[in-house]
């Protein structure tokens, strides 16, 4: 079955502890991005990848980190952790064409930061 | 409406009605739109998209408008279903970033 998938789906942690969450997808999509989704605000993009070792900030990129290696995955890195961090986080992929297609996302993981 | 940084929250309708949902958006080099239905506990799944070079593209039972001159987009959902029940999204694109609307929540009454 074509996805994303995305682990941990639920995770509470504390201030500074540094945490990752994962991001795999099996469509052999090119593109592949971060989203924070915040009542009132909508999604936000922090980070996105157009290719293997291809990465770019979002609008919202302050305090978290992404790497690339591989095409099937994308993980988010938080380094310290803070409470504005508190969120529910997607991650999303599209094939070729640059970002002009349609994204399949991922089911969600909601972190909060205690 | 919905915009791209503001939000209409809430729209009920009839079920068998029509629904339409508008979206504003504030970037006139955006050249590729799409909408997206979110239902609860689930992450956004898309709809219908298009392109800045047509103003009207038709789905099963959805059609989005595009009006570039005044910066609207609209989503109508025809012979609205217990099942559209959800939050919908518009998203913008200007190359490789997407911005996406607050979103409006769609709620069919029976």
């Amino acid at each position: 079955e074509a996805q994303v998938t995305q682990n941990p789906r639920y995770l509470i942690t504390v201030t500074g502890k540094k945490l990752t969450v994962t991001c795999s997808q099996n469509m052999n999509h090119e593109y592949m991005s971060w989203y924070r989704q915040d009542p009132g605000l909508g999604l936000r993009q922090i980070y996105y990848s157009m290719n293997v070792e291809v990465t770019d900030k979002g609008d919202v990129p302050e305090g978290y980190k992404v790497s690339r290696k591989e095409k099937r995955n994308f993980p988010l890195i938080l380094e310290s952790p803070s409470p504005n961090q508190t969120s529910l986080y997607f991650c999303a992929s599209s094939p070729l064409d640059g970002a002009r297609d349609e994204q399949f996302f991922g089911p969600g993981t909601r972190l909060t930061v205690l | 409406g919905e915009s791209v940084g503001l939000h209409l929250p809430t729209l009920s309708v009839q079920e068998g009605d029509n629904s339409i949902i508008n979206c504003a958006y504030s970037n006139s080099a955006s050249d590729y739109f799409i909408w997206y239905k979110q239902e609860s506990g689930k992450g956004p799944q898309f709809i219908i998209d298009i392109r800045s070079n047509m103003d009207k593209r038709q789905g099963q039972r959805v059609t989005v408008l595009l009006n570039k001159t005044v910066k609207h987009l609209s989503l109508q959902i025809a012979a609205t279903q217990p099942g559209d029940s959800a939050v919908y999204f518009c998203a913008e694109n200007n190359g490789n970033q997407f911005y996406f609307g607050t979103g409006t929540s769609l709620t069919v009454i029976p």
